[in-house]
């Protein structure tokens, strides 16, 4: 049974570039949450993505947006990168409905330049 | 709004029990959770609680008193190991059924010999 997946694993850009990180849910999970996680914080909730739509948002600018397959897949999407979103991206699967727990995948490093 | 509560930073020594306290105001509660997290990596999960009182789990127990707003995370018999972040996060239910969790800022844990 596969956990949850992200793709890169690290990846490094420079100011003003844009990124895209890369989920799969763990298997039988349909709702995917993404967080940031800046160095000695907590993740903070950034969005959540229930039937290819974003169902709940955090207090992130739009430059955060987000996509969700019909496979229950999901991306995450920064434009115009500052210095300040440098953290650790972890996405989260869980099912909408149910008591099931959230599981993590191992984030992805994104450090900005 | 959400506001989860739990010390930055705690020390025990090696075979004693330790208390992480976590405290918390939201709205729409259903349930809290006790995630592990070692530096660089991404949260596992310890624990649940939706109803008052106490789950065993091997060493680690959770405690929930929803009228109070509070849970605390008991480790017992500390290992080296278990030297991590402890991260406190309430999920909340909001019209529609969606859900989202909110973490606290994570309590460091060291265990020192």
């Amino acid at each position: 049974d596969a956990g949850v997946t992200q793709s890169p694993t690290h990846l490094i850009k420079t100011r003003g570039q844009q990124v895209t990180l890369r989920c799969s849910p763990k298997s039988g999970h349909d709702t995917v949450s993404w967080y940031q996680q800046a160095l000695g914080q907590g993740p903070q909730f950034i969005f959540q993505y229930y039937e290819e739509e974003e169902r709940q948002r955090g207090n992130f600018p739009d430059r955060f947006s987000g996509h969700q397959f019909p496979n229950y897949s999901s991306e995450l999407n920064v434009n115009a990168l500052l210095l300040g979103d440098s953290a650790l991206y972890l996405c989260a699967s869980s099912l909408r409905e149910g008591a099931d727990t959230q599981y993590f995948g191992p984030g992805t490093r994104l450090t900005v330049l | 709004g959400q506001n989860i509560d739990q010390p930055t930073e705690m020390t025990a020594t090696e075979g004693a029990i330790v208390q992480i306290n976590c405290t918390y105001q939201t709205s729409g509660f259903n349930g809290l959770f006790w995630y592990q997290q070692h530096a660089g990596e991404a949260p596992t999960f310890l624990s649940y609680n939706v109803l008052d009182g106490l789950e065993e789990k091997g060493r680690f127990s959770s405690f929930l008193s929803r009228s109070k707003g509070y849970s605390y995370l008991l480790l017992k018999e500390l290992q080296m190991k278990d030297s991590a972040s402890y991260l406190c996060a309430v999920r909340s239910r909001f019209s529609g059924g969606y859900q989202k969790v909110t973490f606290g800022i994570g309590t460091k844990l060291q265990v020192i010999p």
